[in-house]
């Protein structure tokens, strides 16, 4: 079954500080899509960040980029230049392809703290 | 602007009634998808609608129902026969329901079972 892990319950990090949030995914498909979400305590989630599993450079969205190593399964975001606004969950959710309709599976969230 | 709303932002129901969550979305997309998170987990699909009447079950259904008369509308009916309901309930929509496609979502609504 497809799965994804995201083991850090929680991340401190000072502003303007790099930081790394982990996630790994469990698949057997070879065509699949990895997504990254923020959800701040209003609740809403917010797409940040897209690689699909053919890409062969990492995707990059301004201060996010998506470290993808296929070989290891992982799919880690990278957030540059931490700023305060950046304190919120954030979710790593995969999508499989072979099935001609998107459904996605999310991991647990990370919560995110930036300090001043 | 374009966007998804959810109403009401907070819901209170009492055992044994039905609720109804509403959806809308003016991004003109085809797809249509509503969630659910409980603290502390991610989100869990519940059912997901590609065109106009016609939509799928996801992996949580049981006690919970929806309709997709409209493009622009997808409310979520959570009706007695769910055990647990209190969660907070987010929808999606995204442009086809192709796998490469983005979903974009609304703020969410509340529920709490009193």
């Amino acid at each position: 079954a497809q799965k994804i892990t995201q083991t850090q319950p929680g991340m401190f990090v000072q502003e303007k500080e790099a930081v790394t949030l982990d996630c790994t995914y469990d698949t057997s498909d070879q065509s699949y899509g990895l997504f990254w979400y923020k959800q701040p305590s209003s609740g809403e989630m917010i797409f940040l960040i897209y690689q699909g599993s053919y890409d062969e450079q990492n995707a990059t969205e301004g201060r996010y980029s998506l470290n993808f190593q296929k070989a290891r399964k992982s799919a880690n975001l990278v957030i540059s230049a931490s700023q305060l606004g950046d304190s919120a969950m954030y979710f790593c959710a995969m999508s499989l392809m072979n099935t001609g309709f998107q459904k996605l599976v999310f991991g647990t969230g990370t919560r995110l703290l930036v300090s001043p | 602007d374009g966007g998804i709303t959810q109403s009401p932002k907070y819901l209170f129901r009492k055992e044994g009634q039905n609720v109804t969550l509403s959806c809308e979305q003016n991004l003109n997309h085809d797809a249509m998808y509503w969630y659910r998170q409980d603290p502390g987990q991610g989100l869990r699909l519940i059912y997901y609608s590609q065109i106009v009447n016609d939509f799928q079950k996801g992996d949580i259904a049981e006690g919970y129902s929806v309709s997709r008369e409209k493009k622009e509308s997808f409310p979520l009916t959570v009706t007695s026969a769910q055990k647990n309901p209190t969660a907070f309930y987010l929808c999606a929509s995204s442009a086809r329901g192709g796998p490469t496609d983005t979903q974009y979502f609304g703020p969410g609504t509340r529920l709490t079972v009193l």
